[in-house]
């Protein structure tokens, strides 16, 4: 089974800090994925990544930057964390082997659940 | 712009009952869709669909795609209260790269 782990469940942090979120994947994925999921907006994509050292925007990728150094560890940075980053934030990875257009889908961490005061 | 909406946003209903989510969807280069199912936690996968008009089943649950009008339906049948979460519907693009995910639909199942 495939084994996506977020390094924190809850998470309270004060605005202004710098906030790292660490995800990590046990099944050798390419891509690693970065979601945030609020009520009535559902989950929103922040940042992706392809590959080590790659890196892709999102849809809401202001306030927020990310690190791929390997290939099973996707970091999540909040550079100045604000109250309106409070959200639950949940990490996914994904296989592209075998194509480009591999139909593998994505595999969800348990989420950590982020305050920011 | 991309989006995939979901009905109704919630529901609730007594066990045993049949339910239809339903998710449309407007995303250019369309790939595939998928279900999946949240509990307290991690979403997890329930059906990806990639062609039109062939059902997938699993248990109680099964889904189906049309291509032609856009949209998806996840069947539950003699639900039970662990269907209780809430069912999210995404699409992916033809590249991989990205799913966009609908609001979800909230099912609770009552005893």
């Amino acid at each position: 089974d495939v084994k996506v782990t977020q390094s924190s469940r809850y998470l309270v942090k004060r605005t202004g800090e710098k906030v790292f979120l660490e995800c990590v994947q046990d099944m050798d994925h390419e891509n690693m994925f970065w979601y945030r999921q609020d009520p009535g907006l559902g989950l929103r994509l922040i940042y992706f990544s392809y590959d080590v050292k790659m890196k892709e925007k999102g849809d809401i990728p202001e306030g927020y930057s990310v690190s791929r150094e390997k290939k099973e560890r996707f970091s999540l940075i909040l550079e100045s964390a604000s109250t309106n980053q409070t959200s639950m934030y949940l990490c996914a990875s994904r296989s592209s082997t075998g194509t480009a257009y591999s139909n593998q889908p994505q595999h969800f961490g348990d989420g950590t659940r982020l305050s920011i005061l | 712009e991309d989006k995939v909406v979901q009905s109704p946003l919630s529901l609730v209903v007594h066990e045993g009952d049949t339910v239809t989510l339903n998710c449309s969807y407007e995303v250019t280069n369309f790939r595939s869709l998928l279900w999946y199912k949240q509990e307290k936690k991690a979403p997890t996968f329930l059906f990806m669909l990639t062609s039109s008009g062939i059902e997938k089943k699993s248990g109680r649950l099964s889904s189906i795609l049309d291509k032609k009008e856009l949209f998806s339906i996840l069947n539950i049948t003699a639900t039970q209260t662990g269907d209780s979460a809430i069912y999210l519907c995404a699409v992916l693009n033809q590249a991989g790269t990205a799913l966009i995910f609908g609001k979800g639909t909230t099912l609770s199942v009552s005893s």
